[in-house]
Formats: C-alpha cells, structure tokens, sequence
C-alpha cells in the first residue's frame, strides 16, 4: 500500500519568512496529492491540492509543488502570519483504482513567531 | 452549517462498553469516510461508502467495529466492546467525486475516550 512520509516534523519560522514542507510517496499510482491543515482541536481543512498532470500549483500565499520521477511533493507558504501556525498534513491518493482512500503523512507542527 | 458534521462531539466510555457516532456529509455528496487519528499522528482510513455501499475497509478496522450508511445519506460508526486502544479521534469525510472531485471535506470529529 501507500506510505508518504513527511518532513520536517516541526518548523518555526518568523513572521513573514517563507515555509516548506516535504512529502514522499512510494506508490507510484498515486496521482492525486492535497494538503490539509489543522488548528488544535478543529477539524483537517484543505488548503490546496495538485493532480499528477501538474507540476505546481498557486493560491495566494500557499503553493505546491510535485515531482513525479522523484515521487516529491511539497507545500511553500510565502509571507508566513501567526494565524499560519496549525499542523499541516500532507496525504496521496490513487483516484482511478487504489481504493480511493486518502494516506497521509505524520504532520508537521508550524509555528510562525512574531 | 452546511459542512460535514459529527455526533456527539466527546465521548466518554467504560471498557467493554459499545458506543456509536454519527456523520452527516454535505447534501448530495456520494462518497463518505471514516478516519482514526490519534495524538501527533494523521488520520488513518478506517472505511468508505459510496452511496450505502461499504465498498473498502482497512485492516484497522477489526471485527469490534462496523460502519453503515442505510439511505446513502448519515453513516453511523459502532464500536463493540471497547478497549482502551480505541481512544481517538474519529473523523469523517465526505467528498462528490463525480466529473473530477476528488476534495474531502472532513468534520469536526468525535473524540472517544476509554476508560
């Protein structure tokens, strides 16, 4: 099955420096890749996502990036505020046949310092 | 609230006590989830539906538990005979994954303690 690993666990930034967050995956079906955030106590959030047929995505201040060959993906947040300080996790799916469950990875504790 | 939401919120139970949460998705989505997660982890997939039926389930989910969505609307999660190794958080998902809609919306989930 699926397994994705992500890295760094913990990522203190100050305000307004950027953030990255790396994902691996090891199965490489897998071709639908979202990012989730989560506030102490609330529920996981979608932010972005990214489909295999795309090799970066934008939103605002949040983009992601995805590297097939390397099965690599990553989540940038630019201009970093304290209300960016959540868990984010992220997780991979094989829409077409893999079951259609998604696996995340182990999360990663952000905190942005004033 | 037109989000997924979840029942009760908290619950407190005696091992070897049966408890049961409810879910209900976003109107008109054909697909729901349940997920465990636990301290410092991600969610880990417990099951799915699509309309009413159960069509995977992971090796988590032992023969305790049981899931059911009898109208392809609210799921009810069933955990039989509890034991401390049950206490988590359980989430459930909903997603309409027709014409390329793969986002899972999750609730605000429900956290089980066994004590």
């Amino acid at each position: 099955g699926e397994n994705v690993e992500q890295h760094p666990s913990t990522l203190s930034v100050q305000e307004g420096d950027s953030a990255v967050i790396k994902c691996t995956y090891s199965d490489s079906a897998s071709n639908y890749f979202p990012w989730y955030k989560q506030e102490l106590g609330k529920r996981p959030q979608l932010i972005i996502d990214i489909r295999s047929n795309v090799g970066e995505k934008k939103d605002q201040r949040i983009a992601v990036t995805l590297n097939k060959t390397a099965k690599h993906f990553s989540l940038h947040i630019t201009e970093t505020q304290p209300e960016d300080s959540a868990v984010y996790f992220c997780a991979a799916k094989w829409v077409t046949g893999g079951g259609n469950k998604l696996t995340f990875g182990t999360g990663t504790q952000l905190k942005v310092e004033l | 609230d037109t989000g997924v939401s979840q029942n009760p919120r908290h619950k407190i139970t005696k091992r070897g006590q049966n408890v049961t949460f409810r879910c209900d998705p976003i109107s008109e989505h054909n697909r729901l989830y349940w997920y465990r997660q636990t301290l410092g982890q991600g969610p880990e997939f417990l099951t799915y539906f699509q309309n009413e039926a159960q069509l995977e389930k992971s090796r988590l989910l032992s023969d305790r538990f049981s899931a059911e969505r009898p109208k392809g609307s609210f799921s009810t999660l069933e955990i039989q005979r509890t034991e401390q190794g049950d206490s988590a958080m359980y989430l459930c998902a909903s997603s309409l994954e027709v014409a390329g809609g793969y986002e899972q919306y999750f609730g605000p989930g429900t956290r089980l303690t066994v004590t």
